[in-house]
C-alpha cells in the first residue's frame, strides 16, 4: 500500500512568487493535515480536512496560505506570494478514522520550501 | 495551552550503549503523548504512544517510554543503541478530543558512533 506521497520534494522560488504543494494521503484516509517546520525548529500544525471540509485551520499562518482538497483525495497548499520567513519543510499527514482520538498520524517526506 | 520541551537537541552515544532522550510537557488535562522518528530522507513514523493505562510503553524497534505524571516527564529509552537508530526524534502531545492536531517538541539529533 503506498503511504503519503508529497510533490515536490523540493521547491526553490524567489520572493513574491507562488508555490503549491500536493499531497496524496493514504487510499481511504479521510483526515489530512498540513504540519510545518521552519528552520530547525518544532513542527507546527497548520490544518486539518475531514474527506474535504477544512475542520480546524486556526494553524495557517495568514491569507498569503490556501489549501484545498477538491473531491477530499488530494491536497494543495498555495502560499502566493512567497515570503523568505515561508521557507521550511512542509509535512503531510494522514489517518483513518474521524475524530480518532490517539493521534496516530502517517507522514509524508515532507516538501522542503526555500524562498530567496 | 500544551507545550513539549525536548531537552538536547543533539545527543552521541556509543553503540551499545543507552540511549536517553528526555520529553517534559505541560498540559492542563491528562495528555496523550507520543514519539515519532524520522530517518534520513523519510516521513515521520510513530514510535509508540501512551493513551491511557499502562504508563510503560514499548514501541518498535526495541524503545521504550514511561509516562510520569508526577515529573511531568516522558522519556524515551533503549538498552543499547545501534547504528541504525540514527535518526531525529520528537515527542508529541495532543489532547483526547483534538484527534490529529499534535504538539511537537523542537526534536532531538540521534548520532549512534561506532
Amino acid at each position: 500500500e503506498a503511504g503519503v506521497t508529497q510533490f515536490p520534494s523540493h521547491s526553490v522560488i524567489e520572493k513574491g512568487q507562488t508555490v503549491t504543494l500536493r499531497c496524496d494521503p493514504i487510499s481511504g484516509h479521510d483526515n489530512l493535515y498540513w504540519y510545518r517546520r521552519v528552520m530547525g525548529k518544532e513542527i507546527k500544525f497548520l490544518l486539518h480536512f475531514v474527506k474535504e471540509s477544512k475542520q480546524d485551520e486556526s494553524g495557517m499562518p495568514n491569507n498569503r496560505f490556501l489549501a484545498e482538497r477538491t473531491g477530499g483525495t488530494y491536497s494543495t497548499l498555495k502560499v502566493q506570494p512567497a515570503e523568505l520567513e515561508d521557507s521550511g519543510v512542509y509535512f503531510c499527514a494522514s489517518s483513518q478514522v474521524v475524530g480518532h482520538p490517539t493521534g496516530e498520524l502517517f507522514f509524508g517526506e515532507g516538501s522542503r520550501l526555500t524562498v530567496l | 495551552a500544551q507545550s513539549v520541551t525536548q531537552l538536547g537537541s543533539h545527543v552521541s552515544v556509543s553503540e551499545g550503549a543507552l540511549v536517553l532522550l528526555r520529553c517534559n510537557y505541560s498540559s492542563s488535562v491528562p495528555p496523550y503523548l507520543f514519539w515519532y522518528v524520522q530517518y534520513p530522507n523519510q516521513g515521520l513514523q510513530l514510535l509508540l504512544k501512551y493513551t491511557t493505562g499502562a504508563t510503560l510503553v514499548k514501541g518498535i524497534n526495541g524503545f521504550e517510554a514511561e509516562f510520569k505524571k508526577s515529573e511531568t516527564s516522558f522519556h524515551l529509552t533503549k538498552p543499547s543503541a545501534h547504528m541504525s537508530d540514527a535518526a531525529e526524534y520528537f515527542c508529541a502531545v495532543n489532547r483526547y478530543n483534538q484527534g490529529g492536531k499534535l504538539i511537537f517538541g523542537q526534536g532531538t539529533e540521534l548520532s549512534v558512533k561506532p
